[in-house]
């Protein structure tokens, strides 16, 4: 079974540049996640998405990021413009949804903003 | 609100030597309880999961952890430690319904010859 998977591994853009992440979920999978790593910590969730409706975007800074899920698969984030504090890791995951559910994590885009 | 701590940033232990790992959480609702790994440059892998069937969970790789609702804890234990088991360890908790994971701060356990 294929795994979450991410794209680019590692991006280098300079402040104030925008980025743009991608993500594809494991087939048949309802719920898509994007969470925030910075180094050190533990992974903060961004936004969640239900098939491609928002169930939770309260910890999305919405002035500068953006995400979407078109058809109820692939998503995309989007930083712009970007500022030093965003360099992190950028985790995509994705579950069949049901409280019980794990969450299936993909390798991660590792952003770094200069 | 939901949170989850776990105690000690880094653990150090000898190989062969029992690891344990720490996790309390704080809940209004019966929680579900996780406990992932991360390996450098790697995303998290699931170790194991806490769902109400049985209070000691076993895992993948020998790990194994107790959920004791007197103590708000969830700690994960090996009894025997080995090198391939350095890594950074995270506990997560999802307050049921269709909400996200929560996760510690996590704890980066060395593996010493």
């Amino acid at each position: 079974e294929a795994g979450v998977a991410q794209s680019p591994r590692y991006k280098i853009i300079e402040k104030r540049q925008s980025v743009a992440f991608w993500c594809n979920p494991i087939s048949g999978h309802a719920t898509l996640y994007w969470y925030q790593q910075i180094l050190g910590q533990g992974p903060k969730l961004l936004i969640q998405f239900q098939n491609n409706g928002v169930v939770d975007d309260s910890q999305l800074p919405k002035d500068r990021f953006s995400a979407e899920r078109l058809k109820g698969v692939d998503s995309t984030l989007k930083i712009q413009p970007a500022k030093l504090e965003d360099s992190a890791v950028y985790l995509c995951a994705s579950s069949f949804g049901g409280e019980e559910a794990e969450a299936f994590f993909g390798q991660g885009t590792r952003l770094t903003v200069v | 609100a939901q949170s989850v701590t776990q105690l000690g940033s880094h653990v150090s232990v000898s190989e062969g030597a029992l690891v344990l790992l720490r996790c309390n959480y704080s809940s209004s609702v019966p929680p579900y309880l996780f406990w992932y790994v991360q390996y450098p440059n790697q995303g998290l892998q699931l170790l194991l999961k806490y769902t109400s069937a049985a209070t000691l969970v076993k895992g993948i790789n020998g790990f194994e952890a107790e959920f004791k609702k007197s103590e708000t804890s969830f700690h994960l234990t090996k009894p025997s430690a080995h090198m391939s088991d350095a890594a950074e360890y995270f506990c997560a908790v999802r307050m049921g319904g269709r909400r996200a994971l929560t996760f510690g701060s996590g704890t980066r356990l060395q593996v010493q010859p």
